[in-house]
């Protein structure tokens, strides 16, 4: 298995532009999340979805951010208009079933700056 | 709610060292415990995990016991590896919850 796939692996973008971070998760998962990483924050959880649907957005900063999940094997995290804070690493990470004790596999992580 | 507390890094080390990093929990319910291990430029990975009270995790020469009664879960290593340099997470997920909670993580560096 190819694990969890994210793309892009790095971004740079000017502020006020659209940026999208695109996942695939492991195939057969049903569980898929995205997470932010900063040094002054940690990891933060965004958004959780299971079977396609949006559980939990409460972890989502502001309206800037949306996520979706049009089919069991995509998942995009758009920011738009991004800003200089919004810089950090966006993780997605997928998991087998709905039980908090099943392994979450995470992709490689997306490195966005924004300018 | 529910939070997890590790002690702060950097650690550094020796090669063959004994490692501790100290994880205390809070929760309202019986949750699972974790650490997840980051290596430079990468996703983190599960090292180890323990699902009730008093049970121990373990892989690749790590040991974690889930201590109900003090609310931890303690990594331990006896004798670490310059390849063991890694940037350590404890977390927590309630059996019917669906996320994982991260502690902030715990940056460790051994050297030859």
């Amino acid at each position: 298995d190819a694990g969890v796939i994210q793309s892009p692996r790095h971004e740079v973008t000017e502020m006020g532009q659209e940026v999208t971070l695109r996942c695939k998760p492991i195939s057969g998962h049903n569980s898929l999340f995205w997470y932010r990483q900063t040094m002054m924050r940690g990891l933060e959880l965004l958004i959780y979805f299971n079977n396609n649907v949006p559980i939990d957005d409460s972890g989502m900063p502001e309206d800037r951010f949306s996520a979706k999940m049009p089919n069991a094997s995509f998942s995009t995290l758009k920011i738009q208009p991004s800003e200089p804070r919004d810089s950090a690493v966006y993780f997605c990470a997928s998991r087998a079933g709905l039980a908090g004790y099943n392994e979450q596999f995470f992709g490689p992580g997306t490195r966005l700056t924004v300018l | 709610g529910n939070s997890v507390t590790q002690m702060e890094g950097p650690v550094t080390l020796s090669e063959e060292a004994f490692l501790t990093i100290n994880c205390t929990y809070t929760a309202t319910g019986y949750p699972s415990l974790f650490w997840y291990v980051q290596y430079p430029g990468e996703g983190l990975q599960l090292l180890l995990k323990a699902t009730k009270a008093d049970d121990k995790g373990s892989n690749k020469g790590f040991e974690a016991t889930y201590r109900k009664e003090t609310t931890s879960f303690h990594l331990e290593k006896g004798s670490v590896q310059v390849s063991d340099s890694a940037v350590y997470f404890c977390a927590l997920s309630e059996d019917s919850g669906y996320a994982l909670n991260f502690g902030k993580g715990t940056s460790l560096l051994v050297t030859p």
